[in-house]
């Protein structure tokens, strides 16, 4: 069975720095991109970025480059996100997702359960 | 970025009745589009991929349609599960994937 299991949430003050992660289970990790995909409260979703754990190549949407960081290690079938310098505005429940190949692109095809970020002074 | 616009913002109604969903693209995406369903305190589950293929497990009752610009996400007979958000997502620019704002889909 295909799982995607997150870490547990985190509370951090801002400009502090933080790493999540992102643990796939029951299928060849190397072989799907993992996308992280962003939920502010109460709104909608948000792709920020993926990255292929086979060779950590990384495609960020433009809106969120140089902001957050993507990696992974294929050796322990697991993805990062990660922040330098936190802000409130971060404040956030983040979604992993597995990528599945279509035709022209890829979608979500099994997501994480969320991991809840609440930055606050 | 291709902009996706969904409408309405919420629909109301009734178990048993059929619910339609649109989705619009600011520029063609093929038929690069999926549908997902997120109940509250749950991640998004995948509904519909290439506009019109259900994935692994989902009942008959959602189909999905259209191509280009224009999308339909159909309920056929709604059950007390199904209430729910309701987003599309194109993935024909995959230097950045794209989501709807959302539909609430509620009882009526």
């Amino acid at each position: 069975e295909v799982q995607l299991v997150q870490s547990g949430a985190e509370v951090a003050k801002p400009g502090e720095s933080l790493k999540i992660s992102c643990k796939g289970y029951g299928y060849s990790f190397t072989s799907h991109w993992i996308g992280w995909v962003r939920q502010m409260p109460g709104k909608g979703l948000e792709w920020m970025g993926s990255i292929s754990p086979g060779d950590s190549h990384t495609r960020y949407s433009p809106s969120l480059q140089g902001q957050v960081t993507i990696s992974a290690d294929k050796s322990i079938s697991t993805a990062y996100l990660q922040w330098s310098s936190l802000r409130a505005s971060d404040t956030a429940i983040y979604y992993c997702a597995r990528q599945e190949r279509d035709r022209d692109g890829y979608y979500f095809d099994y997501w994480g359960q969320g991991t809840l970020v609440t930055v606050s002074s | 970025e291709i902009v996706m616009m969904q409408s309405p913002a919420t629909l109301s109604v009734s178990p048993g009745e059929r619910a339609t969903l649109s989705c619009r693209a600011s520029h063609s995406v093929s038929s690069n589009l999926a549908w997902y369903q997120q109940k509250p305190g749950q991640p998004p589950r995948l509904l519909i991929y290439g506009a019109s293929t259900r994935a692994t497990g989902i009942p008959a009752r959602f189909s999905g349609s259209g191509s280009g610009t224009e999308f339909t996400l159909t309920i056929s007979s709604l059950q007390s599960e199904d209430f729910a958000v309701y987003y599309c997502q194109q993935y024909n620019n995959w230097l950045m994937y794209t989501f709807g704002q959302g539909t609430k889909l509620e009882i009526k």
